[in-house]
């Protein structure tokens, strides 16, 4: 079964600092991987998401996220934090069905930003 | 085009009561699925349904706990006595197709049981 690991829980950056989020999966076969953002009781909107082709992907918001396949990471950035980008972040893994669509999604335990003024 | 709509969006049960959740897909939508968030956990893939047909029920719970989509109207998560762990986030995803990268999650329905 798949499984994803988000280093730390909770991640407090200052206004205008670089924003890292860590996903790291567990797949023997190179999945769709996405990165989901919760704010508080709302739904989860999708940032961005890798199927195939380029390993590096651009999201909403000015988020991009790079699929490394060597290190089985699909980790989080954006250059520049904003207050509004104060939220709980969830990377996701879909599962490959036996029928051979990728529907379930496999999600970490999330990560909760904090941005500091 | 409306979002995932689901309903209530908080609903508070007793122990042993019954709730019932909704989730009305977006249009051209006929590919719905039910995930769980318990505290501080990630979501929890519990079932994923198409009009009529339950496909993968692995996630669910195999007691007192059932879904359906029926041909006419919202896809419904029941839940039957309800007990405190029951106690959750419940969101409704819904897809064009059975490919789950073009989910689209509604803004979930809260349960609390008391």
């Amino acid at each position: 079964a798949q499984s994803v690991t988000q280093l730390g829980s909770h991640v407090s950056v200052s206004e205008g600092a670089l924003v890292l989020l860590r996903c790291n999966y567990s797949s023997s076969v190179p999945p769709y991987l996405f990165w989901y953002v919760q704010y508080p009781n709302q739904g989860l909107q999708l940032l961005l998401k890798y199927t195939t082709g380029a390993t590096l992907v651009k999201g909403i918001n000015g988020f991009e996220a790079e699929f490394k396949k060597s290190e089985t990471s699909f980790h989080l950035t954006k250059p520049s934090a904003h207050m509004s980008d104060a939220a709980e972040y969830f990377c996701a893994v879909s599962d490959l069905w036996s029928g051979g669509s990728n529907y379930k999604l496999t999600f970490g335990k999330g990560t909760l930003l904090t941005v500091n003024p | 085009n409306a979002g995932v709509m689901q309903n209530p969006r908080h609903l508070v049960r007793r122990r042993g009561q019954e709730a019932r959740l909704r989730c009305s897909p977006m249009k051209g939508h006929s590919h719905v699925y039910w995930y769980r968030q318990l505290p501080e956990e990630g979501l929890k893939f519990m079932v994923y349904l198409q009009k009529e047909n339950i496909i993968d029920e692995s996630g669910m719970p195999k007691e007192r706990f059932s879904a359906e989509f029926p041909k006419e109207g919202p896809s419904i998560l029941r839940i039957q006595q309800v007990v405190r762990g029951d106690s959750a986030a419940y969101f409704c995803a819904s897809s064009p197709r059975e490919d789950g990268t073009e989910a689209f999650f509604g803004q979930g329905t809260r349960l609390t049981v008391v």
